[in-house]
C-alpha cells in the first residue's frame, strides 16, 4: 500500500483480556518498529524487526508483550491480560534500509487503546 | 537512553525562521541524525536525515557541525501549522526518541 496500516484504529478491552494489533507496513520494507504513547507523553520503544534478523525486544515493558513479524510483511502486537496502564496509542513504523543508505521511517497513524 | 539533547520547548513567531538545536555529543562515525515532527494526534512524521554535511529538502534544512557532536533543524519561514513536537534521533539500530523540543509557532 501507500503507507503504513494499522488496524483497528481505535480499540476498548476490559482489564484482563488479551488484544491483537497488527501493522501493514509498506511493500518491501524491511525494518519495523513498534512504539507505544501514552497521553501526554513521548514516544517509548517496544521491538524492532530487521529482515530475518533476531528482533529486538530490548523496549518491552513486560512479558504479557509479544511481537510477531514473518518476513518482511504484517506485524502484530499482542498484550495479554490487559491492564489500564497500558492503556496508550501503539504506533507501528517501518523503513526500507538498503546498505549504507539510510531512509526515513513511515509511521503509521496508530492504534488507541482504552483499557477499562 | 535516547543519546540525544533537546530543548524542552522553543516559541517562534510566524514567518520567521525557526532553529531547533540537538547535542549528540556520544554520537558514532556510522550513525545518521534524523529529524521527525509529532503534530497533535498524529503519527510521527519524517522532517529530514543526515551523515556528515548539511542537507536541504521541501520542508527543512539541517546543519551539522563539523565534529558532528550537534545539528541544527531550520524551519525556514516558520506558520502555524509547523507547531509539533520535534524529535531528534541519533539512529543505530534501533530508533528511540528522546522527549523533544516542543515548538510553538505564534501570531
Amino acid at each position: 500500500g501507500a503507507g503504513v496500516s494499522q488496524s483497528p484504529s481505535n480499540k476498548v478491552t476490559e482489564k484482563g483480556k488479551d488484544v491483537e494489533l497488527r501493522c501493514d507496513p509498506i511493500s518491501g520494507h524491511t525494518a519495523l518498529y513498534w512504539y507505544r504513547q501514552r497521553l501526554g507523553q513521548g514516544l517509548e520503544f517496544l521491538i524492532y524487526f530487521q529482515g530475518n534478523s533476531a528482533p529486538d525486544k530490548s523496549g518491552l515493558p513486560s512479558d504479557r508483550f509479544s511481537a510477531e513479524r514473518t518476513g518482511e510483511s504484517v506485524s502484530t502486537l499482542t498484550i495479554q491480560r490487559t491492564q489500564q496502564e497500558d492503556s496508550a496509542v501503539y504506533l507501528c513504523a517501518s523503513s526500507l534500509v538498503s546498505g549504507l543508505r539510510e531512509n526515513g521511517y513511515t509511521f503509521g497513524s496508530g492504534t488507541r487503546l482504552t483499557v477499562v | 537512553d535516547a543519546k540525544t539533547t533537546q530543548p524542552p520547548s522553543m516559541d517562534c513567531a510566524e514567518g520567521r525562521a525557526a532553529n531547533l538545536p540537538c547535542n549528540h555529543s556520544t554520537i558514532s562515525g556510522n550513525e545518521y541524525v534524523y529529524w521527525y515532527r509529532q503534530i497533535h494526534s498524529q503519527g510521527p512524521q519524517y522532517i529530514i536525515h543526515g551523515l556528515k554535511n548539511n542537507e536541504t529538502n521541501e520542508m527543512a534544512s539541517l546543519i551539522i557541525t563539523e565534529d558532528r557532536k550537534s545539528s541544527t533543524l531550520i524551519l525556514p519561514h516558520a506558520t502555524l501549522r509547523d507547531t509539533a513536537v520535534y524529535y531528534c534521533i541519533v539512529r543505530a539500530n534501533d530508533m528511540r526518541f528522546g522527549a523533544g523540543t516542543r515548538l510553538t509557532v505564534k501570531p
